[in-house]
């Protein structure tokens, strides 16, 4: 059974820690991806990677930061945790566009992170 | 720029009766379009995809949907609903000009009373 897999489905921390939110894939899949999912405003992209050490932004990459030094591994890092950055965050990973168009998302079961 | 809309925060049916969860959307090139569903606690889940060709997609578990390009939407529908359909649906759509990005909608929560 493929998967992607979040290594932490709850995570609490206080405002000002360092926060990584690891991600790994099984699927040799070249794109991955960081969503938050809040109530009311759905998924929003944070950061994509489509290959082994490149980025790029999505539509809400301020705060945030991210790692790919391997290709089954996406890190999404807050380098300074901030309350408003508590959410459910959500990682997916798919195969690249030239694999047949429009390749479906996998998603993890999800980092449920609160900031106090 | 892509964005999607879901009109409707919840929808309410009777198990038995159609449902129908709407979805309309904006994108330069042609779309690509996706339903997925989150069950409580769970991830979100694959239901089915429009990429060309015939309006009427049909996915997982019964769901089926419409593809509308005069008004551009893309309804979730099925024909009878039960209990377990209960759930968080998204749409979402990616750019076919090449972009990576897929760009969800706000959700619409689906109840379905016995």
């Amino acid at each position: 059974d493929v998967k992607v897999t979040q290594s932490s489905r709850y995570l609490v921390k206080r405002t000002g820690e360092k926060v990584f939110l690891e991600c790994v894939q099984d699927m040799d899949h070249e794109n991955m991806f960081w969503y938050r999912q809040d109530p009311g405003l759905g998924l929003r992209l944070i950061y994509f990677s489509y290959d082994v050490k490149m980025k790029e932004k999505g539509d809400i990459p301020e705060g945030y930061s991210v790692s790919r030094e391997k290709k089954e591994r996406f890190s999404l890092i807050l380098e300074s945790a901030s309350t408003n950055q508590t959410s459910m965050y959500l990682c997916a990973s798919s195969p690249s566009q030239g694999a047949g168009g429009a390749n479906v998302l996998t998603f993890g079961a999800g980092s449920r992170l609160t900031v106090l | 720029a892509q964005s999607v809309a879901q009109p409707e925060d919840q929808v309410n049916v009777a198990e038995g009766n159609p449902l129908t969860v709407k979805c309309t959307y904006s994108v330069s090139g042609n779309p690509y379009l996706f339903w997925y569903v989150q069950y409580p606690n769970r991830g979100l889940q694959f239901l089915l995809k429009y990429i060309t060709g015939d309006n009427l997609v049909k996915g997982s578990y019964g769901f089926e949907a419409e593809f509308n390009k005069s008004q551009t939407s893309f309804h979730l529908k099925k024909p009878s609903a039960l209990v377990s359909d209960s759930a968080l649906y998204f749409c979402a759509v990616r750019d076919s000009n090449g972009g990576f990005k897929t760009i969800f909608g706000a959700g619409t929560r689906l109840f379905v009373k016995a």
